[in-house]
């Protein structure tokens, strides 16, 4: 089984500190994923990164950052924390498969909580 | 841009009862997917649909894609307790491999 792991499940910080989310996958996938997701908005998608080092802006990556350096691991950085980024981060992997009649199914990871004070 | 949107975002449902949950999106995809959580917990993947005509069943759920309607549902049969949860259905972008996500829908089945 795929397994995805998330490096904490609740974080607490404070406005402007700086802020590292670390996603780890054991299942040598290419893909990852960052989403949030807010009550009512369903999950949105931050960054994702198609290998090591290589890096895609998603639909709302204003005021994050991503590193990919190995390719088991996917961080998230909050580069000044600000309370608006109060919510629940979730990381995903897929495999590279060739063209659309491949699954892709994401895994996701639990999920960390953060609040931002 | 692929919007996805699911119907109805609440439901509560009757144990035994029937119901459908309804996925449409925007543009063309060939790729569909159907996520399951439960409260403070990730997604747990339940269906992968990937051509127009698919249907995949598990237990009491039953998921069904027609691309050219670009609709998807979810049916669920003689509902149970341990079915409440919020579902969601994502769409596969056409290019890359990431996903749109629905707002999911919020189900809770009561006796």
């Amino acid at each position: 089984d795929v397994k995805v792991t998330q490096s904490s499940r609740y974080l607490v910080k404070r406005t402007g500190e700086k802020v590292f989310l670390e996603c780890v996958q054991d299942m040598d996938h290419e893909n990852m994923f960052w989403y949030r997701q807010d009550p009512g908005l369903g999950l949105r998608l931050i960054y994702f990164s198609y290998d090591v080092k290589m890096k895609e802006k998603g639909d709302i990556p204003e005021g994050y950052s991503v590193s990919r350096e190995k390719k088991e691991r996917f961080s998230l950085i909050l580069e000044s924390a600000s309370t608006n980024q109060t919510s629940m981060y979730l990381c995903a992997s897929t495999q590279l498969a060739g063209g659309f009649s491949s699954y892709n199914e994401q895994f996701f990871g639990p999920g960390t909580r953060l609040t931002v004070l | 841009e692929l919007k996805v949107e699911q119907n109805p975002l609440f439901l509560s449902m009757q144990e035994g009862k029937n119901y459908t949950i309804y996925c449409n999106y925007s543009t063309t995809s060939d790729r569909l997917y159907w996520y399951r959580q439960d409260p403070g917990k990730s997604l747990e993947s339940l269906f992968v649909l990937l051509s127009n005509g698919a249907v995949k069943q598990e237990g009491r759920l039953m998921a069904s894609l027609d691309t050219k309607a670009r609709l998807s549902t979810l049916h669920i049969t003689a509902a149970v307790h341990d079915l409440s949860a919020t579902y969601f259905c994502a769409v596969g972008r056409n290019s890359g491999y990431a996903l749109n996500f629905g707002k999911g829908t919020s189900l809770l089945v009561t006796p």
